[in-house]
């Protein structure tokens, strides 16, 4: 079946890095456009990053530009995480992009990986 | 970009009707038809209801609605199920870049 897994969370101190990964199976990854998106603690969800089927396009929040990349391979998607903060701590989960570009909504959702910053 | 504005939390009855609303501005909500809701039952993956204003994805009920007037877009559940207590979000394309906002979302309490 369709299904995302999130792995690489962990605690870690302020200004360190973290590199996130998202293992897709049981569709053809290489059609999709992918997603990160996170939820701190008592908070709700905040769109992160996305990155086109083809590699050729990537966006990001305001709140990680500069300091988070988003990249895949064939059948995974990471998330580098540099410079951390405390408010980068949260679940962060990766999700497949739906409709025909693959930008405005998501389809399918992992159950994501926690990354808690602290000292 | 801020976040679009939802109720913290709505309640409703088995049976009954209950609407969210997601008000953003007439730089993402009002221009683009580009507004989806999930929900999210904590320790879940969030699972997508609604797109694109009012489409509703293969395999969701359609007890499940959506509609959108001016800067504001609305989910309402109809009959509601116990089943149906959990976190709704509503997210809208905010008109730069590809960037997509998410709303505060929205406790849904069946009493």
């Amino acid at each position: 079946q369709v299904q995302l897994v999130e792995s690489g969370g962990g605690m870690v101190q302020p200004g360190t890095s973290l590199r996130l990964s998202c293992a897709a199976s049981g569709f053809t990854f290489s059609r999709y456009t992918m997603h990160w998106v996170r939820q701190a603690p008592g908070k709700g969800l905040e769109w992160v990053a996305v990155i086109s089927y083809d590699v050729d396009n990537k966006y990001y929040a305001d709140s990680v530009k500069g300091r988070f990349t988003i990249s895949r391979d064939n059948s995974n998607v990471y998330l580098q995480m540099n410079s951390l903060t405390a408010e980068d701590t949260a679940v962060y989960s990766c999700a497949r992009g739906g409709g025909s570009t693959g930008y405005y909504y998501m389809d399918v959702w992992g159950k994501g990986t926690t990354v808690t910053v602290s000292s | 970009q801020s976040a679009l504005t939802q109720p913290a939390s709505v309640s409703g009855s088995p049976g009954q009707s209950i609407t969210i609303s997601c008000t953003g501005t007439s730089n993402d909500v009002g221009t683009y038809n580009l507004v989806s809701w999930y929900q999210h039952h904590p320790g879940k993956a969030p699972k997508v209801l609604i797109y694109e204003v009012n489409k509703r994805p293969s395999g969701v009920s359609n007890r499940f609605s959506g509609s959108k007037s001016g800067n504001t877009a609305s989910l309402t559940i109809s009959g509601l199920q116990a089943e149906d207590e959990a976190d709704y979000y509503c997210c809208s394309y905010t008109g730069s870049s590809e960037d997509v906002v998410f709303g505060g979302g929205t406790k849904l309490t069946v009493l």
